[in-house]
């Protein structure tokens, strides 16, 4: 089992440009969520899918939009990216009853920089 | 507003000392609450967990007390070691929810 995974791991963009961020989970969870990491900000919600053919915002969907592709996959656009969105990416993704209360799978990240 | 809320940004720790991360949350709705460790350049991982039920949960090394009436949880690590130098996230949900709420983090340094 891979888990989570996301794609790319890295990522640098002008002001303006547009790119997808890519997840995938394979442990057949209902739940995917994307979050941003930021300094002293911890971990804030962009979008969720509490099951697939469902999306909702979270805290900070301004900019960001998703599609839930199919149960596997969750992707994160950014339409036209700005500075303000340089951060960290993380894709989570939570069973019925997965793990204790909860819990949510986080996968590796990815880093993106808008220049 | 941040329903959950970590106040110390760092805390420093010798090594085979207890490590005390403290977390505080406003919603009265929450009633399951998570720790994650994070290393740099990964993931978040699930640490331990309790429910509103409870007010002691432990695993190990790590013990997780809820005080609902203050709205305050607290991981006790015991003894630290150095592997145990990350960012730690306290997280907290509604049992109808499918979101949680992240504290701001706390970076742990165990020191030898």
């Amino acid at each position: 089992n891979a888990g989570v995974t996301q794609t790319p791991k890295f990522q640098v963009l002008k002001t303006g440009q547009s790119m997808t961020l890519q997840c995938a989970q394979d442990m057949n969870h209902n739940s995917m969520y994307w979050y941003r990491q930021d300094p002293g900000m911890g971990l804030r919600l962009i979008y969720y899918s509490a099951s697939e053919g469902t999306t909702d915002k979270g805290e900070v969907p301004n900019g960001y939009n998703v599609s839930r592709l199919n149960k596997r996959e969750f992707s994160l656009r950014l339409e036209s990216a700005a500075p303000s969105q340089t951060s960290v990416y993380f894709c989570a993704s939570r069973g019925l009853s997965s793990g204790s209360f909860h819990e949510q799978f986080f996968g590796p990240g990815t880093r993106l920089t808008v220049l | 507003d941040q329903q959950v809320k970590q106040n110390s940004p760092s805390l420093s720790v010798q090594e085979g000392r207890i490590s005390i991360l403290n977390c505080d949350y406003t919603n009265s709705m929450f009633d399951y609450f998570l720790w994650y460790k994070k290393y740099p350049a990964e993931g978040p991982t699930f640490l331990i967990s309790i429910s509103s039920i409870k007010d002691k949960n432990e695993d190990g090394r790590f013990t997780v007390f809820l005080n609902k009436s203050a709205k305050h949880l607290s991981l006790h690590i015991v003894p630290s070691q150095p592997g145990d130098s990350a960012v730690y996230f306290c997280a907290a949900g509604g049992s109808n929810d499918y979101k949680l709420s992240f504290g701001a983090g706390t970076t742990v340094t165990v020191r030898a």
